[in-house]
């Protein structure tokens, strides 16, 4: 099945800072790729995906490219603030198999 | 806005208890997903269902029981409710074949079993 590794965290940064979170996948197919994020006190909303090698996702600042001959899907942001103070969770998605998820990387942004 | 939505944000339970979680989409996803989370262990699968009346293990299912009688409904029943139940419980929801779409989740239930 699907399997992934993602940094520990917490992570924390000042804001205006620049963030990258590593994922890196194992998979039996030829996956999708996301990333979540997690507000506290919230469920999990999607931030971004990919869907084939080389394919970048983006959203809110941040970006994400699918490298496949690396399997690594790493989040980054340019300029991080307060308000993306929150929970990441990569995950690899193959065929018709559960979603599995990586423990998470818990981000807290400093004024 | 499409939307998952669970019954309770925070829920006390009694140890021994019969509890019921209940988790409503409105989006006509055939697939539903239930996961809990803990701090250090991230997500981990329960239950999840493809279609109506149909349900899978996941990965803990141990002292879990659901139910899916109708397409938009999934519901987790902890049987016997006890402390190392005490969790954050995530209902999400897809499309069939959705591996390019991703879930969608609810706010999710924090569950105290005393």
């Amino acid at each position: 099945g699907d399997s992934v590794t993602q940094m520990e965290g917490p992570v924390t940064l000042s804001e205006e800072a620049f963030l990258t979170i590593n994922c890196t996948y194992t998979a039996t197919g030829y996956p999708s790729l996301f990333w979540y994020v997690q507000y506290p006190g919230e469920g999990l909303q999607l931030l971004l995906k990919a869907t084939k090698a080389d394919d970048k996702g983006s959203n809110k600042g941040f970006e994400a490219t699918y490298r496949k001959e690396t399997t690594s899907f790493h989040l980054e942001k340019g300029s991080v603030q307060v308000s993306d103070s929150a929970v990441y969770f990569c995950a690899p998605h193959s065929g018709n198999t559960p979603l599995v998820f990586g423990k998470g990387t818990r981000l807290s942004v400093i004024a | 806005d499409v939307k998952v939505t669970q019954s309770s944000r925070y829920l006390v339970k009694r140890t021994g208890e019969k509890v019921f979680l209940e988790c409503v989409q409105d989006m006509d996803h055939e697939n539903m997903f239930w996961y809990r989370q803990d701090p250090g262990l991230g997500l981990r699968l329960i239950y999840f269902s493809y279609d109506v009346k149909m349900k899978e293990k996941g990965d803990i299912p141990e002292g879990y029981s659901v139910s899916r009688e109708k397409k938009e409904r999934f519901s987790l029943i902890l049987e016997s409710a006890s402390t190392n139940q005490t969790s954050m419980y995530l209902c999400a929801s897809s499309l069939a074949g959705s591996q390019n779409y991703g879930y969608t989740f609810g706010s999710g239930t924090r569950l105290t079993v005393v």
